[in-house]
This record gives C-alpha cells, structure tokens and sequence, in this order.
C-alpha cells in the first residue's frame, strides 16, 4: 500500500493527452513538501521528468507538465508517443514517517 | 557530468548482511548540501525508498526498514554506502542509488539485483 494513490494504468492514442493523477494528506504533499515525478522505460532505471511540481529538468519535452493543488499532483502527457509507454511513479516527502521520500504505486501507460 | 555505478554482491544468504556502495563521478559527493539516496524496486513492483543521507552525514531512513539499515558516506572515496542486516527473500530488489538535484531524484545509477538465497 502506497503512501501516495495513483491509478495503476492509463492509456490513449498517439496524439491524445492524458492525466495521472497522484493523491497524497496532509502530512506529504498537503504539507507543502515538492512533487516529483519520474519515468521508468521498461528494464531501465527511473528518470526524472517533473521537479519542483511543475518544473521541467533539461531535455524533457514540454509536452511533460505537472500540476499540484491541495494534496493531490497531476502529471499531464500531450501529444503522445509511441515511446511514452512506461511506468510512471510521483514521489514526495512526509513528515508522519520521519521525513522520509514517499513514492507512488506507478502508473502503466499504454499507448494504443 | 554526474554519473553513479552501484557495486556489491548480487546473492546474498538469508539472515546475512546485504553490503552495497554507490561509486560517484563527475561530482564531489561533499560539495554543497546535496543528499544521496538508496531505492529498491522489488521484482516486477513500484519504487521503494529506502533511505539517504546528506554529505553532513546526517540520516533519514523509511520507518518499515529503520532498524536493519544503515547508510554511510565515505567523502575520501566519493562514495556511500547501504547495509541491510537480517536479509530474508523480501529483501530481493533492483537496488539504486541516486543523488538529489532540486530536491527530487536527479542523477540515477543503473541499478543492481540483489538476491536472496541460499
């Protein structure tokens, strides 16, 4: 059980946009403490595609973009790739377990 | 530019200790206030923290492993380094390490599979 709720799959079309949602409390992402978000190609390590909430690292597309409000963070995909397809896991802090980094269960994305 | 290598046995008994280290290049591992972490990634699951340290040496570790792990940083070698004691199967787990950069999971390693069994 994650700390952090997000849906375990998603899909869409080339083309198409799509959300993945991720749902945190007060003690993480209600508590002020950044959303990240990371993209894991299969049989690699993770990526970093959204620090900060919204900010992108050098060499993401823009086509990446993150949202937070409250406690909950967005992640949105426009125009989809073909090369989209991954697990994609936000990731965060928490004061209830000793500051430590919290994860999302990952998103499957399945580009149709 | 920052690259990370783990190293370490790739079978471990149970009850043993699992023994990583995480080699840094392209970045000195005492500049600034930067922290350094462990995550596993058990087969065919999501991410785990497992823990990470500052260059201060200061630790903060996830509760569930608190007290079988212990992470170090070795400045004179640039590098840190992950024990896990008391190894049972569940402990079996690509393992990487990362360096922070704007508080998130910047720089990552390759990742290493550790197995237990014996």
């Amino acid at each position: 059980q994650s700390v952090l709720t997000q849906p375990p799959s998603v899909s869409g079309a080339p083309g198409q946009r799509v959300t993945i949602s991720c749902t945190g409390s007060s003690s993480n992402i209600g508590a002020g403490y950044d959303v990240h978000w990371y993209q894991q190609l299969p049989g690699t390590a993770p990526k970093l595609l959204i620090y900060g909430d919204s900010n992108r690292p050098s060499g993401v597309p823009d086509r990446f973009s993150g949202s937070k409000s409250g406690t909950s963070a967005s992640l949105v995909i426009s125009g989809l790739h073909v090369d989209d397809e991954a697990d994609y896991y936000c990731q965060s802090f928490d004061s209830s377990l000793d500051n430590s980094g919290v994860f999302g269960g990952g998103t499957k994305l399945t580009v149709l | 530019q920052v690259q990370l290598q783990e190293s370490g046995p790739r079978l471990v008994k149970p009850s043993q200790t699992l023994s990583l280290t995480c080699n840094v290049s392209g970045d000195s591992i005492s500049s600034g206030d930067s922290y350094w972490s462990w995550i596993r990634q058990h087969p065919g699951k999501g991410l785990e923290w497992v823990g990470y340290v500052y260059n201060s040496g200061h630790t903060y570790y996830n509760p569930s492993l608190k007290s079988r792990v212990d992470i170090s940083i070795d400045t004179s070698k640039n590098q840190f380094s992950l024990r896990l004691t008391s190894v049972t199967a569940a402990d079996t787990a690509v393992y990487y390490c990362a360096r922070e950069l704007d508080y998130a999971l910047g720089y990552w390693g390759q990742g290493i599979l550790v197995t237990v069994s014996s």
